[in-house]
C-alpha cells in the first residue's frame, strides 16, 4: 500500500463549478499535512498547509480527518487558471522528508 | 538568492557516463532535500540533508547515486554510469527548517534525459 494514495483523475469541470479531492493516508502517526499544485512541466507549488481544524484560502478549503487518515482540498468557483495537478503531502512520523502522493488532475474548462 | 537554483536545466547524456546535478538553496535555508520525477509519476525521495550532513539517504536508488552539500549551502548529486532508467526530472527543494511544519520550496529541476 503506498504511503499517500489519491486518485489521478482526470476531474473535468466547468468554470464555477466547486470540486473536491481526497487523500488517504497510511501512517496513523503523521504530523504535517500540506496541499501543493502542479502545472505541467513545472515544479510543485506549496498551495496550503493543513490543519486538524481545517483552514481556508480564499477559494480552497483544506480539511483534515485524522480517526479516517484522509485529507481534503475544495476548490469552489473554479477557474481555467486552477488546471493543474495536485499533490497530497504527508510527513510521516519518523522521517524529516515530505512523502508526496502521485497526484489528482484538475482540467477546468470554459 | 531568491529562490532554489539547479543546474543545468536540462541534460542529454550518453548511458554509463557520470553526471552532477547542482542545487543552490534559499540562503539560510538549512533542510535541502533532492527527488525526482519520472515522467507521469509523483515524486520519489532521494536524500535528505540538514546542514552538510545527510540523516537521511534511504532514497539513493543504488550505489551509483551519491550526493554532497557543502558549506551548509550548494549541494551536488552525481550519478555514475548512467542507465535509461535514470532518465527524470531531478528536483532539489530546501526548507527553513526540518521541523515538520514548513513546507518546501522546489527549483525548477534538471530534465535528465540518458540516451
Amino acid at each position: 500500500r503506498k504511503e499517500v494514495e489519491q486518485d489521478p483523475g482526470p476531474f473535468n469541470v466547468p468554470e464555477g463549478a466547486t470540486v473536491a479531492f481526497n487523500c488517504t493516508y497510511s501512517n496513523s502517526a503523521s504530523q504535517s499535512f500540506f496541499w501543493y499544485r502542479q502545472d505541467c512541466r513545472k515544479e510543485p507549488k506549496l498551495l496550503m498547509s493543513v490543519y486538524s481544524s481545517g483552514n481556508e484560502d480564499g477559494r480552497f478549503t483544506a480539511q483534515l480527518n485524522r480517526a479516517s487518515q484522509y485529507i481534503s482540498l475544495l476548490i469552489r468557483d473554479s477557474k481555467l487558471s486552477d488546471s493543474a495537478t495536485y499533490l497530497c503531502v504527508v510527513n510521516p512520523t519518523g522521517r524529516r522528508a515530505l512523502t508526496f502522493g502521485s497526484g489528482t488532475r484538475l482540467q477546468v474548462q470554459p | 538568492g531568491a529562490g532554489v537554483s539547479q543546474s543545468p536545466s536540462n541534460k542529454v547524456t550518453e548511458k554509463g557516463k557520470d553526471v552532477e546535478l547542482r542545487c543552490d538553496p534559499i540562503s539560510g535555508h538549512t533542510a535541502l532535500y533532492w527527488y525526482r520525477q519520472s515522467l507521469g509519476q509523483g515524486l520519489e525521495f532521494l536524500i535528505y540533508f540538514q546542514g552538510n550532513s545527510a540523516p537521511d539517504k534511504s532514497g539513493l536508488p543504488s550505489d551509483r547515486f551519491s550526493a554532497e552539500r557543502t558549506g551548509g549551502s550548494v549541494s551536488t548529486l552525481t550519478i555514475q554510469r548512467t542507465q535509461q532508467e535514470d532518465s527524470a526530472v531531478y528536483l532539489c527543494a530546501s526548507s527553513l527548517s526540518s521541523r515538520q511544519n514548513y513546507g518546501y520550496t522546489f527549483g525548477s529541476g534538471t530534465r535528465l534525459t540518458v540516451v
